[in-house]
């Protein structure tokens, strides 16, 4: 079975501070971790993949196979990160794509 | 064309009727899938279908029937539909990769009303 993990179902700070949202994992095979955003009144869309290895928006996150976590940060906040953010999982074959529970980012002015 | 089209937007229906939700994608994609979401909950994986076949069905009632009549066109067809069906139903599609690594591309959903 395949779990994913969002301690959080909201977040608040404030514009330039840092954030972290956080995401663990459960999945005996080798998983597939996503970050997909959904910002007000926008289609569900993906953020960045851990394959990538990439920054998208500011954001960055790792993969963390000893504590099976998947943690997205951003240094410095902006108000227009204000959204509602998924961890997701899939396993190897790609096709059952699992999410978490969701944390609601609002960053203020 | 890189979105995933989803009619209607809005669909309220009796317990009684028969209704379609329709998807349709001009991205050359293999895989599609419906997916449910309840009010302040993720979405949860129904369906999906794989080179028109389907490939996972995650033990959904009966009342939901997929359709896949060309790699382009998802249908979910309803019938006898309970209240607690209600909500909003995502559509979504990808490349068939190998591995887990696919980006899924969502639409806007249709949001179901069963009174």
């Amino acid at each position: 079975a395949q779990r994913v993990t969002q301690p959080e179902k909201l977040l608040s700070v404030f514009k330039g501070a840092p954030v972290e949202l956080k995401c663990n994992y459960s999945y005996s095979g080798s998983p597939e971790l996503f970050w997909y955003v959904q910002y007000s009144r926008q289609r569900l869309q993906l953020l960045l993949r851990h394959i990538s290895r990439e920054s998208i928006k500011g954001f960055t996150a790792d993969l963390n196979k000893g504590e099976t976590s998947f943690h997205l940060k951003k240094p410095f906040a902006q108000e227009e990160d204000s959204a509602m953010y998924y961890c997701a999982l899939s396993g190897e074959s790609g096709s059952r794509l699992t999410f978490g529970e969701g944390t609601q980012l609002t960053v203020n002015p | 064309d890189t979105e995933v089209t989803q009619t209607p937007k809005h669909l309220v229906m009796g317990m009684t009727n028969k209704k379609s939700l329709k998807c349709e994608q001009h991205m050359g994609h293999r895989a599609m899938y419906w997916y449910k979401q309840k009010a302040k909950k993720p979405p949860e994986l129904m369906f999906v279908y794989s080179y028109e076949k389907l490939s996972i069905n995650e033990s959904v009632p009966s009342r939901f029937s997929p359709e896949c009549p060309n790699s382009s066109l998802l249908n979910l067809h309803l019938h006898a539909l309970q209240p607690e069906d209600s909500a909003l139903y995502l559509c979504a599609s990808s490349q068939v990769l190998a591995g887990g690594n696919r980006e899924l591309f969502f639409g806007e959903g249709s949001r179901l009303t069963v009174l």
